[in-house]
């Protein structure tokens, strides 16, 4: 089993849906990162929380340390919110900061 | 702008053939990573760099080489023992403090022929 699940892997979705990808881990960690993969692969940081939750414009993203679970939410979806969405989590502490990825989660917004 | 620059982005190569990859941070960044995506899997750590003339190996670093000799670069060298090369790379840094938030590049696409 992996350190890292994510659900859905893909998920479709109509422009304007409200969209939840979730994220649980099975390890402690200091941080968790949302993170967005275009289609041509560059990668940007959303977020990094370690408690509660964090907004920014459209998306939201949710931590629950002791049910070792995240959300990650899209209100008023946009076919350019299309993308992998990855989530990963800073394990262990020092100088390794090891990052466990997950497998991502495929979303398409169609209009 | 600061940012993270990799190149190539697409490279061929032939089997038996080195090929170095290029990273290079102007964020001022100490720490810089690199990994490698296959299609299904997450990210997985190749190398890692705290500071400069430093450097670790992550969870695959077998069959590839990495230097730091500046603080901007990072250069990963694939070499030929490193035996399913085609993959995408992928460059990151952050600052090495508990709020770091991770910096990647654009990726490089390595197909060998």
């Amino acid at each position: 089993k992996n350190e890292v699940e994510q659900s859905p892997q893909n998920l479709t979705a109509q422009e304007g849906e409200f969209i939840t990808i979730n994220c649980s881990y099975s390890v402690g960690i200091s941080a968790l990162h949302w993170l967005q993969q275009h289609p041509g692969g560059g990668i940007v940081s959303l977020f990094m929380l370690s408690s509660g939750k964090k907004k920014h414009g459209r998306l939201i993203a949710t931590i629950n340390i002791q049910e070792k679970h995240s959300s990650l939410h899209i209100t008023a979806s946009h076919p350019r919110d299309s993308a992998v969405y990855i989530c990963a989590v800073r394990s262990g502490g020092g100088a390794t900061n090891k990052l466990i990825f997950g497998t991502g989660t495929l979303l398409a917004v169609q209009p | 702008d600061g940012g993270i620059t990799q190149s190539p982005k697409y490279l061929f190569r032939k089997e038996g053939q080195n090929v170095t990859l290029s990273c290079e941070q102007n964020l001022n960044h100490d720490a810089m990573y690199w990994y490698r995506q296959d299609p299904g899997q997450g990210l997985r750590l190749i190398y890692y760099s705290q500071i400069v003339n430093d450097f670790q190996k992550g969870d695959i670093a077998e069959g590839y080489s990495v230097s730091r000799e500046k603080k901007e670069s990072f250069p990963l060298t694939v070499t030929s023992a490193q035996k399913n090369p085609t993959a995408f790379y992928l460059c990151a840094s952050r600052r090495t403090s508990p709020s770091g938030e991770l910096f990647f590049g654009e990726g490089s696409r390595l197909t060998v022929l």
